[in-house]
């Protein structure tokens, strides 16, 4: 089944403690992204991919990495959480980098930093 | 200053009816537009994609239409119903050279009544 996988879907943690949410794709797909979304402020894109290797920032990228090794492959990590990014995430993947075609969306994975 | 905007207040309307939700933007210039479904904690679901050169677009009960002047996209559901509650994104690249980041608005719950 074609699916993006992020894993934890649930985690709680302490403030500064580095972790890593993982993201991957069975499409084949070229791009990649990472989105968190608040109440109040929507959908809002933190990193994106448009191959291996080639990362850039969206909109709210203070706080966080990524890396793209391999083209299934897309974590985020927070190398010290705080609480403020206290959020659901959401990794999502394209065919292409053109962004005229759809993305297709992880099932989410809900961060609680204390 | 850049701004997608869709109605923040949740629309009701009842089983048959013929939902209209809008997406406003100012200061982009999107080659397209992209509508979403969400349902609660679930990630973004593609529906329609409109490209600016068309007016407008439909996939069964769905229609969409771009205003590249009005800076503005409609977005109908006809003949809803109450399996259509759920959560309208949109979503524009920020701009038109597909750069790879992509802009949602906070979306408009839609809510069906029987």
């Amino acid at each position: 089944e074609a699916q993006v996988t992020q894993n934890p879907r649930y985690l709680i943690t302490v403030t500064g403690k580095k972790l890593t949410v993982t993201c991957s794709q069975n499409m084949n797909h070229e791009y990649m992204s990472w989105y968190r979304q608040d109440p109040g402020l929507g959908l809002r894109q933190i990193y994106y991919s448009m191959n291996v290797e080639v990362t850039d920032k969206g909109d709210v990228p203070e706080g966080y990495k990524v890396s793209r090794k391999e083209k299934r492959n897309f974590p985020l990590i927070l190398e010290s959480p705080s609480p403020n990014q206290t959020s659901l995430y959401f990794c999502a993947s394209s065919p292409t980098t053109v962004l005229s075609y759809e993305q297709y969306f992880g099932p989410g994975t809900r961060l609680t930093v204390t | 200053s850049q701004k997608i905007e869709q109605n923040s207040e949740a629309l009701n309307i009842q089983e048959g009816k013929t939902a209209t939700l809008t997406c406003n933007y100012t200061n982009y210039s999107p080659a397209y537009l992209q509508w979403y479904r969400q349902d609660p904690g679930r990630g973004p679901v593609f529906l329609l994609l409109i490209r600016e050169n068309e007016k407008e677009k439909r996939k069964e009960r769905l229609k969409v239409t771009f205003d590249t002047t009005l800076k503005q996209s409609l977005f109908h559901i006809t003949a809803s119903q109450p399996a259509d509650s759920a959560t309208y994104l949109c979503a524009l690249d920020s701009y038109s050279s597909n750069t790879g980041k992509l802009i949602f608005g906070q979306g408009t719950t839609l809510q069906v009544k029987p």
